[in-house]
Parts: structure tokens; sequence; C-alpha cells
């Protein structure tokens, strides 16, 4: 089982409407959650990240934490076409080695938002 | 804003070669990364940094190396490049505890390599 798994789409929304991503995990000790953007050719860029259970708001994202399920999502509401990206799901287990200082990556979902 | 930087930006290089993908940053972080990354994939850890004369291998063997004789830089060498060394080098970095530490990593712009 992967550590952290994510549908790789393309998930395809129109413009306006409410993209869902979605990402789970399976390490029950992950601390912390980050939602990346990569746009085809670039680096990642820190989107929005969560701690603790529930949802998290900042702008037109919502980041949504169930520890229980072992689950991740984000809302990206009123899509645009310059959110079309991959959108990269990362955690932070808790490693023997190096604590809670490395993150784990998803493959990550491309999103498209068609005008 | 991030301040991390990366040379050379693309690099293609015949096989055998030595090259030395550099990354630097001035924000003063202490831990710093190597994540390796083929299109369509996900990132996989190679290689990490707590300080100067700290470093780690990652989740995924590389035959690359590392160093960390400065906090600010923390190159990542190949000795003799091959064909599946071919990839995206993305050099990162994280504030060092504290409040502000999210746990949240700066990359740079990545190091695009192929060996041909």
């Amino acid at each position: 089982q992967k550590e952290v798994e994510q549908n790789s789409g393309p998930l395809s929304v129109p413009e306006g409407a409410i993209a869902s991503l979605n990402c789970t995990y399976s390490d029950r000790g992950s601390q912390s959650f980050f939602w990346y953007r990569q746009y085809s050719g670039k680096s990642p860029e820190l989107i929005m990240f969560i701690y603790s259970n529930g949802d998290k708001e900042d702008g037109r994202f919502t980041a949504q934490l169930n520890k229980a399920s072992q689950y991740v999502s984000l809302l990206i509401r009123d899509s645009q076409p310059s959110d079309s990206a991959t959108y990269l799901c990362a955690v932070n287990p808790l490693r023997k080695d190096s604590g809670y200082s490395t993150l784990t990556f998803g493959k990550g979902t491309m999103l498209l938002v068609s005008p | 804003e991030a301040d991390i930087y990366q040379t050379p930006r693309y690099l293609v290089i015949g096989t055998g070669k030595k090259i030395t993908l550099e990354c630097s940053q001035t924000m003063g972080h202490d831990k710093m990364y190597w994540y390796q990354q083929d299109p369509g994939m996900e990132l996989h850890l190679i290689h990490y940094s707590y300080g100067v004369n700290s470093t780690e291998k990652g989740d995924l063997s590389s035959e690359s190396t590392v160093s960390r004789i400065r906090t600010e830089h923390f190159p990542l060498t190949l000795e003799s490049a091959r064909p599946s060394h071919t990839s995206q080098y993305l050099c990162a970095s994280r504030r060092t505890g504290g409040r502000l530490d999210t746990g949240e990593l700066f990359f740079g712009e990545g190091s695009r390599l192929t060996v041909l």
C-alpha cells in the first residue's frame, strides 16, 4: 500500500464549479497534511496545510481532515481555468530516524477547468 | 516569498560525466531536502540534511551524494551519470522549529537533467 494515495485523474470541471480532490494516507501517526499545486514543468507551491480534524478555509480553498478515516480533501470553489494544475497531497509521517521532518507526497491529481 | 535557487535549470549531458546540481537558500533554514520527480509521478525523497555536516539518505535509493558544508548550500553530485538518472531534481528547505515552522517545504525551481 502506498503511503499517500490520490486519484491521478484528470478531474475535469467547468469554470465556476466546485472541484473536490481526495487523498488517503496509511501512517496513522502522521501529524501534518499539505496540499501543493504544481503547474506543468514548475515546482510545487503550497496551497494549504491542516493539522486538526475538521475544515480549514482560505479564500476559495477548503481543506478537510478526518484522521479516523485517514482522509484529507481539498475543495476548490468557483474553479477557474488558472486552477488547472496537478494537486499534490503530502503528509509528514513519524520516522524513527527523522521524526516528523520529512514529507511524503502522493502522485497528484490533475485538475482541468474548462472555460 | 521563498528564496531558494537551483542551478542549472536544464542540463543535457553524456553518459559517464560527473555532474553537480547546486542548491542555495538565503532564508537561514537548517533543514534541506532533495526530491526526484519523474513525469506524472510522485516526488521521492533522495537526501536530506538537518544542518551543517548532517546528511541522510531518503526513502528512494539514489546513486547521488550530497554535502552540507554551509547552512545555505546543499549540492547534489552524480559521479558518473547514466540515462537512468534522467529526471527532475527538486531542492527544498524548511524553517527551523518554533511557531513559524508549519512543516511547509519551500521548493526551488528544479533542475531537469537529461543523460544521453
